[in-house]
């Protein structure tokens, strides 16, 4: 059974970092391409970032770019959301999700997500 | 970026009946198009990808349609489960991006 399980989520202040973790477990990891997607309080999706299987490519949603850095770690099944200058405006709950096999395009599966509060 | 625009923003319907939602995009998007259902709490769930065709375990009264820019989800004889939230999201150009969502309501 596939599963995505987000962590690192919590309270940071204006400016702050912070660095989600997602652990796939039921699958090689190194096959899929892996996305981060956030929804703010209330608010609908917003697509932030994917990385492709080997780690090579990346994108970012313009909101971020330039402050998140996504990455992984095939070896350990496991992808990351480094988050740095942050504002009230990240606020939201941040979802892993997955691609089907070698594809750049739907999610068929998503973790439960992690909430985080950018607040002083 | 494509913009993805979702109406209605809220959809009143009947148990039983029919839903239609709609999804525009402000330019062709081919059929690289998701949608996801969404109850309070709860993560996405994929419904229809490539616009039209039904993820695993999805049942049969979910349908998808469209292509380029004019995309529907018709939802047939309505169950307490499906009334929820819904997206769509393009996949075809970077960023890819989510409609701001359709919410079903029983009426």
């Amino acid at each position: 059974e596939v599963q995505l399980l987000e962590s690192g989520g919590g309270l940071v202040q204006p400016g702050g970092s912070l660095r989600l973790s997602c652990a796939v477990s039921g699958l090689t990891l190194s096959t899929y391409v892996m996305s981060w997607v956030r929804q703010a309080p209330g608010k609908g999706l917003e697509w932030v970032s994917a990385i492709g299987g080997s780690g090579r490519s990346t994108y970012y949603a313009d909101s971020v770019k330039g402050r998140f850095t996504i990455s992984r770690d095939n070896s350990k099944n496991t992808v990351f959301l480094q988050m740095n200058s942050l504002s009230v405006e990240d606020t939201a709950v941040y979802y892993c999700a997955k691609a089907p096999p070698g594809s750049w395009s739907e999610y068929d599966y998503w973790g439960q997500g992690t909430l985080v509060t950018v607040s002083s | 970026e494509i913009v993805m625009t979702q109406s209605p923003a809220t959809l009143s319907v009947s148990p039983g009946e029919r839903a239609t939602l709609s999804c525009r995009a402000s330019q062709s998007v081919s059929s690289n198009l998701a949608w996801y259902q969404q109850n309070p709490g709860q993560a996405p769930r994929l419904l229809i990808s490539g616009a039209s065709t039904r993820a695993t375990g999805i049942p049969a009264s979910f349908s998808g349609s469209g292509s380029g820019t004019e995309f529907t989800l018709t939802i047939n004889s309505l169950q307490s489960e499906d009334f929820a939230v819904y997206y769509c999201q393009q996949y075809n150009t970077w960023p890819f991006t989510f409609g701001q969502g359709t919410k079903l309501e029983i009426k």
